[in-house]
This record gives C-alpha cells, sequence and structure tokens, in this order.
C-alpha cells in the first residue's frame, strides 16, 4: 500500500517566520494530496490540497508545490502566527482506491 | 451545516470489555469512513462504507472489530474484546461522494482508554 512519510516531526518558527513541511510517497499512482490542520483537542480540518495535474496550489499564507518525478509534496506557511500552531498532517490518495493514507504529523508552535 | 457528529467523546473501559462507538455523518453523505488514531500518529483508515456498503475493510482487525451502516446513515463501531493497544482516538468521517475530489469531513472522535 502507499507509505506516506513526513518531516519535520516537530517545528518550532518565530512568529511572522515561514514554517515547511515535507511529505513523500511511494505510490507513482497516487494523485490527490490534501493537508490537514489539527487543534489539540480538535478534529482534522482540511486546509489545501493539490491534484497531480498541478505543481503549486495558494491560498493566503499557504501554499503547496507537488513534485511528481521525486514523489514529494511540501506545505508552506508564510507569515506565521500564534494561531498556525497545530498538527499538520499530509496525505495521499490514488484514483484506484480513493483511499487516504496519513503522514505521522508534524506539530507546529509559533513563538510569539 | 451541522457537522460530523460522534459519540462518546470519552470512554475509559478494561482489557477484555467490549465497546462502541456511534457516527451521524453530514446529511446527504454517502461516504462514512472510520479511523484510528494512535497518539503521536495519523489516522489510519479502518473501514470505507459507500451508502450501506463496505468499500474497504483491510485494515479491520476483523477477530475484534466490526462496523455497520444499517440504512446508509449512522454507523457504530464496535469492539469486542477490547486490548490495551486499542487505546486511541477513533474518528469518523464522511463526504458527498466517494474519490479524491471530495473533501473529508471530520468528527470530534472518541478517545478510547484501555486498561
Amino acid at each position: 500500500g502507499e507509505n506516506v512519510e513526513q518531516h519535520p516531526s516537530t517545528l518550532s518558527v518565530q512568529e511572522g517566520d515561514s514554517a515547511v513541511i515535507k511529505c513523500t510517497y511511494s505510490d507513482s499512482a497516487s494523485n490527490y494530496f490534501p493537508w490537514y490542520k489539527q487543534e489539540l483537542g480538535k478534529r482534522p480540518q482540511l486546509i489545501i490540497d493539490i491534484r497531480s495535474n498541478v505543481g503549486e496550489k495558494k491560498d493566503q499564507r499557504i501554499a503547496v508545490t507537488l513534485n511528481k518525478t521525486a514523489k514529494h509534496f511540501s506545505l508552506h506557511i508564510t507569515e506565521t502566527q500564534p494561531e498556525d500552531s497545530a498538527v499538520y498532517f499530509c496525505a495521499a490518495s490514488k484514483k484506484s482506491d480513493y483511499k487516504l493514507s496519513f503522514g505521522a504529523g508534524t506539530t507546529v508552535t509559533v513563538r510569539a | 451545516e451541522a457537522g460530523v457528529a460522534q459519540s462518546p467523546r470519552y470512554k475509559i473501559i478494561e482489557k477484555r470489555q467490549s465497546v462502541a462507538f456511534w457516527c451521524n455523518p453530514i446529511s446527504g453523505h454517502a461516504t462514512l469512513y472510520w479511523y484510528q488514531q494512535i497518539l503521536g500518529q495519523g489516522p489510519k483508515l479502518l473501514i470505507q462504507f459507500q451508502n450501506n456498503g463496505v468499500v474497504d475493510d483491510s485494515q479491520l482487525p476483523k477477530d475484534r472489530f466490526s462496523a455497520e451502516r444499517l440504512k446508509g446513515v449512522d454507523s457504530t463501531l464496535k469492539i469486542q474484546p477490547a486490548k490495551l493497544e486499542d487505546s486511541a482516538v477513533y474518528l469518523c468521517a464522511s463526504s458527498q461522494h466517494a474519490g479524491p475530489h471530495n473533501e473529508q469531513f471530520f468528527g470530534p472522535g472518541t478517545r478510547l482508554t484501555v486498561l
């Protein structure tokens, strides 16, 4: 099955700085890559996603890039704010089964 | 719009006991998922329903776990008997249709502690 690896496991940044989280996937058939944000004790919520026919997607301070050849994708958060502190999960799925395989998560702490 | 509802929010049981979790998806969502999230890990899919039929249960430990979605709406997940390693948050999610372009909406989860 699909194997998604996520790095780093923890990330501490100064408020206003950028944060970058990287994920790799194993199955070249994967074609959908969502990112979820999970605040402490709360449910995961989709923040951005990208499909394999697109190399980059932006939504305000959040951007995701995809390199299909290298089989990796990244989440970029610019001008970080305290409310960005959370656990972020990457995931991947392929058209044949639509199952989401999640990474282990990155705990992001934004220091004021 | 109302979100995915789950109950109970917390459950503490002793090993070898039984436990059941309930999920009510977003109205009109055909696809329902149960995930297991062990502390420090990402969610792992246990079972996926499309309406009242099972699409994928390949990662469900069928010797102790069972799930049903009668009438294609609410779903229950049962563990019988529970083991210590079953301690986790059980997340229910739903999407309008199956497929990678349909966002999965998660419920608040049920935190299970097995002593």
